[in-house]
């Protein structure tokens, strides 16, 4: 049983494009991650959010509590965003999706 | 710009044998976490530790490991008798507070191969 899902697993973009990758959840929760986990494994940290909307730089996440959904969207995407982009969610422990590989070509 | 440290960033032990892996959290955080990645799979989360005790685990922080906070600076997780399975990557975190708005800022992680 999987507390967060996201999709898709696996995205290939051209470069420019407008990206979404969508998570949802199915616990009660206090906040909602965006990590992405670079090639060699590291993890930044790029959003936590508990409503609303956030934005930084090309990257917004928005959350929709009713609907246990958040979404993360990267405009005017780079081969530079190519990455692992990870929900992960803060309820009674922390649950973490299966990540989203993201590609971006040139 | 403060950074967790984690060391090593690869240590290989003999099945059976004990490891502990180090970390030393942002200075003023108040809290730190355990995770852990298999290969190929989903990062889990193992522990949190505030006031120098657990605050929370997961299934998978069983009586063969333990985490201390040994000194003002250094948090670690011991692993007793290990095995195969343990191999992964273990990230430790640390953040301000575990209210909403506090991030968790990510160690670059050890990769431990139990042989």
């Amino acid at each position: 049983k999987n507390e967060v899902e996201q999709s898709p697993q696996n995205l290939t973009a051209q470069e420019g494009e407008f990206i979404t990758i969508n998570c949802s959840y199915s616990v009660g929760i206090s906040a909602l991650h965006w990590l992405q986990q670079h090639p060699g494994g590291g993890i930044v940290s790029l959003f936590m959010l508990s409503s609303g909307k956030k934005k930084h730089g090309r990257l917004i996440a928005t959350i929709n509590i009713q609907e246990k959904h958040s979404s993360l969207h990267i405009t005017a995407s780079h081969p530079r965003d190519s990455s692992v982009y990870i929900c992960a969610v803060t309820g009674n422990q922390f649950y973490f999706g299966t990540g989203t590989s993201l590609t971006v070509i040139p | 710009e403060p950074e967790v440290t984690q060391t090593p960033s690869h240590q290989v032990t003999q099945m059976g044998q004990e490891v502990i892996l180090r970390c030393v959290p942002i200075s003023n955080h108040l809290y730190f976490y355990w995770y852990r990645q298999i290969l190929g799979q989903k990062v889990e989360f193992l522990v949190s530790f505030y006031n120098n005790e657990i605050s929370e685990k997961s299934e998978i922080f069983d009586d063969q490991f333990s985490v201390e906070r040994p000194d003002g600076s250094n948090f670690t997780l011991k692993i007793r008798s290990t095995k195969l399975e343990d191999s992964a990557m273990y990230f430790c975190a640390s953040s301000e507070d575990r209210v909403q708005g506090n991030i968790q800022y990510f160690g670059a992680g050890t990769r431990l191969s139990v042989l």
